[in-house]
């Protein structure tokens, strides 16, 4: 099993819509989650960090976090075709982040 | 944007050649990686340090070594190079969140 998994996709939503990315982790040490997003030849870029179990709302973005699933979503509503691009999950874990392979997201007009 | 750069931005080696990736942070921060990036692995961790001359192997460290001999640089070494190392290899610093540079290319030929 890998430490950290996430469907790879792409997933495919109209603009306007909401997307749900999923990510679900093996090691139950982690206390901190980080997402970020990646456009193609880029440098991943933090998105928002979560730390509690709950739901966290920045703008356009909400993560949620479930310590006891070993669970953790990033919501995007009002999906812009800018938003298209790779959402990596990764866990914090010991002095460093092991990330997931990424799920794509793409947005269509 | 975090104060990291990374050089060089893009090389081409020929296999057997030692190449030396480096990393530089005007933040003063303890945490620096090394990961690198590939098609279907996403990113995987090569080594990190959490302090001037400390470092630790990542999932991904055989034919890599790294050096830190002052805080703001953390110098990536391939010792000799093979075509398995061709990759995109980021740095990325650790303040209150990990940060990543903009990325080196290597190609092994």
């Amino acid at each position: 099993q890998k430490e950290v998994e996430q469907n790879s996709g792409p997933l495919s939503v109209p603009e306007g819509a909401i997307a749900s990315l999923n990510c679900t982790y093996s090691d139950r040490v982690s206390q901190s989650f980080f997402w970020y997003r990646q456009y193609s030849g880029k440098s991943p870029e933090l998105i928002m960090s979560i730390y509690s179990n709950g739901d966290k709302e920045d703008g356009r973005f909400t993560a949620q976090l479930n310590k006891a699933s070993q669970y953790v979503s990033l919501l995007i509503r009002d999906s812009q075709p800018s938003d298209s691009a790779t959402y990596l999950c990764a866990p914090y874990n010991t002095d460093k982040l092991i990330f997931g392979t990424g799920t794509r997201l793409q947005v269509f007009p | 944007d975090a104060g990291i750069t990374q050089s060089p931005r893009h090389k081409v080696t020929e296999t057997g050649t030692p190449v030396t990736l480096r990393c530089h942070q005007t933040e003063n921060h303890r945490y620096m990686y090394w990961y690198r990036q590939d098609p279907g692995h996403g990113l995987r961790l090569i080594h990190y340090s959490y302090g001037v001359k400390d470092t630790d192997k990542g999932e991904v460290s055989d034919g890599y070594s790294v050096s830190r001999s002052k805080t703001e640089d953390f110098l990536l070494t391939l010792e000799s190079a093979t075509s398995s190392q061709t990759s995109v290899y980021f740095c990325a610093i650790y303040g209150n969140t990990i940060y990543f540079g903009e990325g080196s290319w290597l190609t092994v030929v």
